[in-house]
């Protein structure tokens, strides 16, 4: 079965840090991958997906099928990168299929 | 910027009863999904639709649920008898277009069942 994990339910960082949010993924076939984002308040929303290979807010996301993880990465923390991300993936079918979700702090 | 409109934002219904949550599409988006997310629990994927019919349900999406677009517009998620356990944030989530298309999603609808 598909399956996506996220191994840090929190993860706090202080500004300027560098900031890496883990996923891994257990899927047949190659899956496409996303990154979701929920600021305080706000909707879902997609962050970045990896077949796009786009550095969105100043965070990247590599897909690294021999370690099959797509892990969030970005250089310089800032304070409004406070949110909690999702990593999901999707079959074929259309589905997504989300990860437990990282409550990502950065402090001032 | 079009987007994804879920109504109520917030349900209380006692255990039984029947409730019906509703999502409005944006107007050319041809995907239409429900997730739910359990209070402190994963967003798990309930049910897709498209051209007017279920094309895929998980094991969480019983004879219990349905869904429907009864007039074109409003996309619906029924529970006939609720329990306790369907306590939980539903979201409504549209595409434009099948795989690898973003997925916009609603604000959610919290059901709470007393």
């Amino acid at each position: 079965a598909q399956r996506v994990t996220q191994p840090e339910k929190l993860l706090s960082v202080f500004k300027g840090a560098p900031v890496e949010l883990k996923c891994n993924y257990s899927y047949s076939g190659s899956p496409e991958l996303f990154w979701y984002v929920q600021y305080s308040r706000q909707r879902l929303q997609l962050l970045l997906r990896h077949i796009s290979r786009e550095s969105i807010k100043g965070f990247t996301a590599d897909l690294n099928k021999g370690e099959t993880s797509f892990h969030l990465k970005k250089p310089f923390a800032q304070e409004e990168d406070s949110a909690m991300y999702y990593c999901a993936g999707e079959t074929s079918g259309s589905r997504l299929t989300f990860g437990e979700g990282t409550q990502l702090t950065v402090n001032p | 910027e079009p987007e994804v409109t879920q109504t109520p934002s917030h349900q209380v219904t006692q255990m039984g009863q029947e409730v019906i949550l509703r999502c409005v599409p944006i107007s050319n988006h041809l995907y239409f999904y429900w997730y739910r997310q359990i209070l402190g629990q994963k967003v798990e994927f309930l049910v897709s639709f498209y051209n007017n019919e279920i094309s895929e349900k998980s094991e969480i999406f019983d004879d219990q649920f349905s869904v429907e677009r009864p007039d074109g517009s409003n996309f619906t998620l029924k529970i006939r008898s609720t329990k306790l356990e369907d306590s939980a944030m539903y979201f409504c989530a549209t595409q434009p277009g099948g795989t690898n298309t973003e997925a916009f999603f609603g604000q959610g609808t919290r059901l709470t069942v007393v």
